[in-house]
């Protein structure tokens, strides 16, 4: 049972923090993880992707693997009151014939 | 590029009814597309595989004779929900591969 495992919040950080935000997986053969950003009542959208140990950035965010911890994080630098969401962590097994399996996501709010 | 385009976002239906509905690739072809379900204040649980020209792979627990899929070109999948109940009642979103996973903008159905 593969299992991806997220701080549910809510997560409280002022404007112009850095927001950090975890997640833990339980299935070792994972090879790639994912984040996206989901407001209510709407359908997730991709933030990035992951497949290496180590960091990845893309403007303000900046994912982080460690596959020996089983452990992927989400950074957001200088954070907006619009990066208030839910932040949805998803990883799939090797050749993606699975679709993704997700967290229960952690809910940011950044405060003005 | 990597849109995917799902129809109709919202619905309501009587109890005993049928609902269909239709996930496109727009401008990619999509081999397999995904089905997920999201309660309120929970995350997305994949429901589904749709296969291009063969049948689709359901998670465990999720009725295959309820939730009929149909993928019957290589930009088309669509779930039926048969003989909806209340229970039903969820946001369905479908999904497909692309350099990430491309979502759908969702559907909520409500039955009544």
């Amino acid at each position: 049972q593969k299992e991806v495992e997220q701080n549910s919040g809510p997560l409280s950080v002022p404007e112009g923090a850095i927001a950090s935000l975890n997640c833990t997986y339980s299935d070792r053969g994972s090879q790639s993880f994912f984040w996206y950003r989901q407001y209510s009542g709407k359908s997730p959208e991709l933030i990035m992707f992951i497949y290496s140990n180590g960091d990845k950035e893309d403007g303000r965010f900046t994912a982080q693997l460690n596959k020996a911890s089983q452990y992927v994080s989400l950074l957001i630098r200088d954070s907006q009151p619009s990066d208030s969401a839910t932040y949805l962590c998803a990883v799939i097994s090797e050749g993606g014939a699975d679709g993704l399996t997700f967290g229960k996501g952690t809910h940011l709010i950044i405060q003005p | 590029g990597a849109v995917v385009s799902q129809h109709p976002s919202w619905v309501i239906c009587k109890s005993g009814t049928s609902v269909k509905i239709e996930c496109r690739s727009l401008d990619f072809q999509a081999t397999t597309m995904f089905w997920y379900r999201q309660f309120p204040k929970q995350s997305l649980m994949l429901m589904a595989t749709s296969n291009e020209g063969s049948k689709a792979t359901y998670e465990q627990g999720v009725e295959k004779d309820k939730f009929l899929i149909n993928h019957a070109s290589l930009t088309l999948s669509t779930l039926t929900v048969t003989s909806a109940h209340p229970e039903d009642s969820s946001f369905y979103i479908c999904s497909a591969r692309r350099v990430g996973y491309t979502f759908g903008s969702g559907t909520r159905l409500t039955v009544v």
